[in-house]
């Protein structure tokens, strides 16, 4: 058990929906990622926040946006879901931000998206 | 930009031999380098990392792997398979955007299967 937690575990949806996914990080740790892994496309960072601000970006669409509350905790929200966004969103926590050499990745479960 | 190259989608060893996960990277800075594995309907677990100093690096489970600078490699290795290895293997390159923050790029994995 890393101590990242993500709910739901499964999420069922039909194209044009919106939902949004939820991620708990380890206690302590400032740092949430979020990953798309899809079979057409491998495992892909999307974005970061460190203690409430967004930090990094990476190949996430303009549909998908993300938020990190006061308590930590985070969401990744998908609107306009279509048929390709079907995969496993994961979230990672990290104590902090950048290339400290202990600065490790701790993944959750992940959240399982079908999209019919 | 960074990327990895994993190569061998599916890698199948028997029991009590030597796992050999080949990965191959790019990057324009001194590379951190990570094995992660992923057991089924599981989330990703750090296997080990280099960040600096010896090349030759230790992980869980009896794993290890050589950081080779001239190859650009980072191999992954086991001496003796076990059952309990079975699972999909990535690895990755951290990268530095401009701002200091690291994100992380993934290989496509390899699914390793141990046969009895």
């Amino acid at each position: 058990d890393s101590g990242v937690t993500q709910t739901p575990k499964h999420l069922i949806t039909a194209t044009g929906q919106r939902v949004t996914l939820r991620c708990s990080p380890r206690s302590g740790d400032l740092s949430v990622y979020w990953y798309q892994q899809s079979l057409d496309q491998g495992l892909q960072f999307l974005i970061q926040y460190y203690n409430g601000e967004e930090r990094a970006k990476g190949n996430i669409l303009e549909r998908f946006s993300a938020q990190q509350f006061p308590d930590l905790h985070s969401e990744l929200n998908l609107s306009s879901l279509e048929l390709g966004d079907s995969a496993l969103y994961f979230c990672a926590s990290s104590a902090f931000s950048g290339r400290e050499a202990y600065n490790e990745q701790f993944f959750g479960p992940g959240t399982r998206l079908t999209v019919l | 930009a960074q990327s990895v190259t994993q190569l061998g989608s599916h890698v199948s060893v028997s029991e009590g031999a030597l796992v050999l996960l080949r990965c191959n990277y790019s990057s324009s800075v001194p590379p951190y380098l990570f094995w992660y594995v992923q057991y089924p309907n599981q989330g990703l677990q750090l296997l080990l990392k280099y960040t600096t100093g010896a090349t030759l690096v230790k992980g869980i489970n009896g794993f290890e792997a050589e950081f080779k600078k001239s190859e650009t490699s980072f191999h992954l290795t086991k001496p003796s398979a076990h059952m309990s290895d079975a699972a999909e293997y990535f690895c990755a390159v951290s990268d530095l955007d401009d701002f200091g923050n690291e994100k992380l790029t993934f290989g496509t994995g390899t699914r390793l299967t141990i046969i009895p």
